[in-house]
């Protein structure tokens, strides 16, 4: 199937730093790729919806400021949290869809984020 | 708005035990039905899917079947492994829009 890459896969930063986390989709386009934040033991909250050359759709109460969305390309996304805090901390993923409209998501393996 | 409900966990089963973990929904329409597999550490594998009413889906001894008249996709395995311990996801993908809707999760621990 297809695949989807992120980078890194787990990080710790200081209090107040920002950190960028990589999606990329390795064998097909993606004009849309969603980011997804998932607390211990909980399920997926989906946290907004890239598209490519526009800007992200957030949901309601996720910050646009602190969780900055790039789609550059039609297979790269990029989520930064800004002046992280340890309440960011979390395990962030990102899905992927061809744009050829197959229904599939595809996911990248997470990357867990710690904020000390 | 659309919802997938999933029966709680954790679910503790011995080695070859057979698994059902519920799943049930509410969507407008007719949505695609998705089981994903999350490992410890790890993103969310795709384990089987269908996107039409009484399809079954079935991979890796895994199986569902999608039952419009009961809104349901019942994740089962006859005989399962340790190796199968992780979190299960049921979900749905509407037909129209873009976002998936996720359920809870289900965790599976199978003891040798």
């Amino acid at each position: 199937g297809a695949v989807v890459s992120q980078h890194p896969s787990w990080v710790i930063c200081k209090s107040g730093t920002s950190v960028k986390i990589e999606c990329r989709s390795l064998d097909f386009q993606a004009t849309t790729m969603f980011w997804y934040r998932q607390f211990p033991k909980q399920s997926l909250m989906l946290m907004a919806t890239s598209n490519e050359g526009s800007k992200a759709t957030y949901e309601q109460g996720v910050e646009k400021d602190k969780f900055l969305i790039n789609h550059a390309s039609l297979t790269l996304s990029t989520l930064t949290v800004t002046s992280a805090h340890p309440e960011d901390s979390s395990f962030y993923i990102c899905s992927a869809r061809d744009q050829r409209g197959n229904t599939e998501a595809f996911f990248g393996q997470g990357t867990r984020l710690t904020v000390v | 708005g659309d919802s997938v409900t999933q029966m709680e966990g954790p679910v503790t089963l011995s080695e070859e035990a057979f698994l059902t973990i519920n799943c049930t929904y509410t969507a407008t329409g007719y949505p695609s039905l998705f089981w994903y597999v999350q490992y410890p550490g790890e993103g969310l594998q795709l384990l089987l899917k269908a996107t039409k009413a009484d399809d079954k889906g079935s991979n890796k001894g895994f199986e569902a079947t999608y039952r419009k008249e009961t809104t349901s996709f019942h994740l089962e395995k006859g005989s399962v492994q340790v190796s199968d311990s992780a979190v299960y996801f049921c979900a749905l993908h509407p037909n129209y829009g873009q976002n998936f809707v996720f359920g809870p999760g289900t965790r599976l621990s199978v003891l040798p």
